[in-house]
């Protein structure tokens, strides 16, 4: 299958402080990524679906201001995390879907921990 | 309101028996059903899915059981291995109320094989 990568793969950031996490397909176009937040035990919940070119649709309840979603090519996709928090710390994976077929290709997450 | 129910939450069999998960769904829009399997602080893979027009589909040691009247599938493991110990997403793929396209993930089921 296809491959996706995720940069950096663990974080430890301070209380304040922004963090940027990429989203890589390597070996096709993505034209839709989408960006999930999983804790500890539970299941993968969407944060956002972001199109290349175009703004990102957020999920109900999930703050667009604090979850900065760019989808600048057809290979990368970022997701800032600003100004993070302690309740901040999760899990974050994004997956990337290629035009036509129903598949989505997950990345292997991106673990942050705000102290 | 919740759109996808699996079950069980946890589920232990012994090395060679065959678990079985179960994702019951209310959307009748959806018309792709994947399952994944998800390691510890990995991202999650695509194991094997169907789509609706066919009842039973078969890869290796994994097998989607399709009910469509019934809204629902499961996923059984033949000659289950400890290797196979993971949490188990079923995540049906379809249009939601607001038009958007997408997965929605069952709870996820913790599987243990025990050697």
């Amino acid at each position: 299958g296809a491959v996706v990568s995720q940069h950096p793969s663990r974080v430890i950031c301070k209380s304040g402080t922004s963090v940027k996490i990429e989203c890589r397909s390597l070996d096709f176009q993505a034209t839709t990524m989408f960006w999930y937040r999983q804790f500890p035990k539970q299941s993968l919940m969407l944060m956002a679906t972001s199109n290349e070119g175009s703004k990102a649709t957020y999920e109900q309840g999930v703050e667009k201001d604090k979850f900065l979603i760019n989808h600048a090519s057809l290979t990368l996709s970022t997701l800032t995390v600003t100004s993070a928090h302690p309740e901040d710390s999760s899990f974050y994976i994004c997956s990337a879907r290629e035009p036509g077929p129903n598949e989505q290709f997950f990345g292997p997450g991106t673990r942050l921990t705000v102290l | 309101q919740q759109q996808v129910k699996q079950s069980p939450q946890s589920l232990i069999v012994q090395k060679g028996g065959i678990p079985i998960i179960n994702c019951a769904y209310e959307n009748t829009a959806f018309d792709y059903f994947p399952w994944y399997q998800q390691f510890p602080g990995k991202g999650p893979a695509l194991l094997i899915a169907i789509r609706p027009d066919v009842s039973e589909k078969k890869e290796g040691r994994f097998t989607i059981s399709f009910n469509k009247s019934a809204k629902q599938f499961s996923l059984h493991i033949m000659d289950s291995q400890p290797g196979d110990s993971a949490t188990y997403f079923c995540a049906p793929w379809g249009f939601d109320c607001g038009g958007a396209q997408k997965l929605v993930f069952g709870q996820g089921t913790r599987l243990t094989i025990n050697p």
